[in-house]
């Protein structure tokens, strides 16, 4: 049961590339979402979704874009990276569904080391 | 804004110590608390918490709630090295948001 797969592992990217991180999930879970890891700044949730075709905005959403065409997947788009954006990332994915999503816990991935130079 | 304030920041104990962290919550409509473990990577799920009062135990380790004081706590009993890690805890409340404190860092030494 491989749960929630993040992909890259690590990346390096140039100030005003694009790139995408991947997140899939396995579980047939309708909530995911994703979120940036900071040196004493916890965990920030940046977009959500409580299922395919639904997104919204978390706490630091400025510079990321998703969507949500399956179930599955839910990928992290960032449109013009900055050295600001430099971070570790977590997707994660709850079986929670509808208003009783604070039911179910959240599981994560391994995270995505992203260096923006 | 719904904040999650947890306590101490980080912690140095001796193995067999026993520890008790803190998380403070301010929230509307608050649905349910919970805490995670992380090591070198992801976080993993300790406990939920819904209900005041009721103790959730999982060898070791045990958690619980004050929903009239708005604060949880996580005590672990004679701890050991491999307990070294970053504790999370998380609140859900009406928004489909789960929103996280900055941790407590705690390092058990041998």
């Amino acid at each position: 049961n491989a749960g929630v797969t993040q992909t890259p592992k690590f990346q390096v990217l140039k100030t005003g590339q694009s790139m995408t991180l991947q997140c899939a999930q396995d579980m047939n879970h309708e909530y995911m979402s994703w979120y940036r890891q900071d040196p004493g700044m916890g965990l920030r949730l940046i977009h959500y979704s409580v299922g395919a075709g639904i997104t919204d905005q978390g706490e630091v959403p400025n510079g990321y874009n998703v969507s949500r065409s399956t179930t599955e997947d839910f990928p992290l788009r960032l449109l013009s990276a900055a050295p600001s954006q430099t971070s570790v990332y977590f997707c994660a994915s709850s079986s929670g569904t509808g208003l009783d999503y604070y039911n179910s816990p959240l599981h994560f991935g391994n995270g995505t080391r992203l260096t923006v130079t | 804004e719904d904040k999650v304030v947890q306590s101490p920041l980080s912690l140095v104990v001796h193995e067999g110590d026993t520890v008790t962290l803190n998380c403070s919550y301010e929230v509307t409509n608050f649905r349910s608390l919970l805490w995670y473990k992380q090591e070198k990577k992801a976080p993993t799920f300790l406990f939920m918490l819904t209900s005041s009062g009721i103790e959730k135990k999982s060898g070791r380790l045990s958690s619980i709630l004050d929903k009239k004081e708005l604060f949880s706590i996580l005590n672990i009993t004679a701890t050991q090295t491999g307990d070294s890690a970053v504790y999370l805890c998380a609140e859900t409340s009406g928004t489909y948001k789960y929103i996280f404190g900055t941790g407590t860092r705690l390092k058990v030494l041998a």
